[in-house]
């Protein structure tokens, strides 16, 4: 039940493209799901993030999808570009300090 | 100030060597965090200050020995560590249980 399910684990994607990145989850307890993007050798860095009251939430060409009933999320980056290659990791809070990371998704946009 | 730094960037030490890692925030974040992140792994939950006592240890090995001054700093000392500890040791804060944690940009660690 402390699972984060990350899928694809790897996405290559087209300048200006959709990626789309997957996350499921069992616990209906946890109650905040924030995205991090980190580049090679640098600290991950807090994207977007939502509530389990909120269907979707989007910042610049950074879309959060929330399915409560499914417990599924999604990161949607519109308009890809090269400098979003990355990696990016999903997270539940269990609401005791304690984040449950997904797995993470290397991301390759081609110029 | 919405920054988390950590010194130093990157360390190389044997393993009979003792060394510290030092993280500061000015944000007023009540919480701290050591996280260990393996290359291609999520981060990984090694301790967690709360009003600067310590809440969680995850089952760390002794040779990993966190300490908390004051609110805004953070150090993790570190003592006959082994090659696998080679990693990239992250801190973050955050306020006390309201979500968003912001990390630093990590240690670099090599054991040799």
């Amino acid at each position: 039940q402390q699972q984060v399910k990350q899928s694809p684990q790897s996405l290559i994607v087209q300048k200006g493209g959709i990626s789309i990145i997957n996350c499921a989850y069992e616990n209906t307890a946890f109650d905040y799901f924030p995205w991090y993007q980190q580049f090679p050798g640098k600290g991950p860095a807090l994207l977007i993030a939502i509530r389990p009251d909120v269907s979707e939430k989007k910042e610049g060409r950074f879309t959060i999808s929330f399915n409560k009933s499914a417990k599924q999320f999604s990161l949607h980056i519109m308009d890809s570009q090269p400098g979003d290659s990355a990696t990016y990791f999903c997270a539940a809070d269990t609401g005791t300090y304690k984040y449950i990371f997904g797995t993470g998704t290397r991301l390759k946009v081609l110029a | 100030d919405t920054e988390v730094t950590q010194t130093p960037k990157h360390l190389v030490m044997g393993m009979t060597n003792k060394k510290s890692l030092k993280c500061e925030q000015h944000m007023g974040h009540r919480a701290m965090y050591w996280y260990k992140q393996k290359a291609k792994k999520p981060p990984e939950l090694m301790f967690v200050y709360s009003y600067e006592k310590l809440s969680i240890n995850e089952s760390v090995p002794s040779r990993f020995s966190p300490e908390c001054p004051n609110s805004s700093l953070l150090n993790l000392h570190l003592h006959a560590l082994q090659p696998e500890d080679s990693a990239l040791y992250l801190c973050a804060s955050s306020r006390p249980l309201e979500g968003e944690q912001f990390f630093g940009p990590g240690t670099r660690l090599t054991v040799l």
